[in-house]
């Protein structure tokens, strides 16, 4: 089984609506993380979070929300999807070594029609 | 200046060919270098880590950091149509306080003919 999981995998929305993406992960990392990924542009964070009581922003996190439910779920939130919110999103996950490496779920597909 | 540069290609080379991918970075307090190698339509998957200075060799790939000129290359020998993907590269500074984030190149679209 997949250490970082996402679901859904693709989901197409309109304009508007309220959309959730969730995480979840079994490797017992405590440090989480939410990116998209959008051609030309890269991998750019939006949220992270080191453990359940501590969410930070990160570059791009406007229109977004988060929420750690436990120490393996982390889910982010579009509260009013729009269309350049289009994307890929992954959620990736970082335990307490030293090393500073992430794992990366298969990604969620979103198109906001 | 961008914190990392990395040329997006495409490149496309023939199968058996050594593929240099590289990355240049800005920021002097980077000390974890990176390679994830990304299928289309996965998430990025860690190819090669390295801490500081030097190379390091896993099978057909080798990574290479050259901190005085803020430079990091992966080499990729006999490259196999299985290599055809997109190489990002990452790097941070020390573990711990506000160097939690990864900074990531673009990412290089390799892709090997068979």
């Amino acid at each position: 089984d997949a250490d970082v999981t996402q679901t859904p995998r693709n989901r197409i929305t309109k304009t508007g609506k309220r959309i959730m993406l969730e995480c979840s992960q079994t490797k017992g990392h405590d440090r989480m993380y939410w990116y998209r990924q959008d051609p030309g542009l890269g991998l750019r964070l939006i949220y992270y979070s080191f453990d359940v009581k501590d969410i930070n922003k990160g570059e791009i996190s406007d229109g977004y929300s988060v929420s750690r439910q436990a120490q393996a779920k982390f889910s982010l939130s579009l509260e009013s999807a729009i269309p350049n919110q289009t994307a890929l999103y992954f959620c990736a996950t970082r335990g307490m070594q030293d090393r500073n490496e992430q794992f990366f779920g298969p990604g969620t597909r979103l198109t906001v029609l | 200046q961008k914190e990392v540069e990395q040329d997006p290609g495409p490149l496309s080379v023939p199968e058996g060919a050594i593929v240099s991918l590289n990355c240049t970075y800005s920021n002097s307090a980077f000390q974890y270098f990176m390679w994830y190698r990304q299928y289309s339509r996965k998430g990025p998957e860690l190819l090669m880590y390295t801490y500081s200075s030097g190379n390091k060799e896993d099978g057909r790939f080798t990574a290479q950091v050259d901190k005085s000129s803020k430079y990091i290359s992966l080499f990729i020998r006999d490259s196999q149509p299985s290599d055809s993907a997109t190489y990002l590269c990452a790097m941070s500074g020390k573990s711990g306080g506000s160097n939690y984030k990864l900074t990531f190149g673009k990412g290089t679209l390799l892709t090997v003919n068979p």
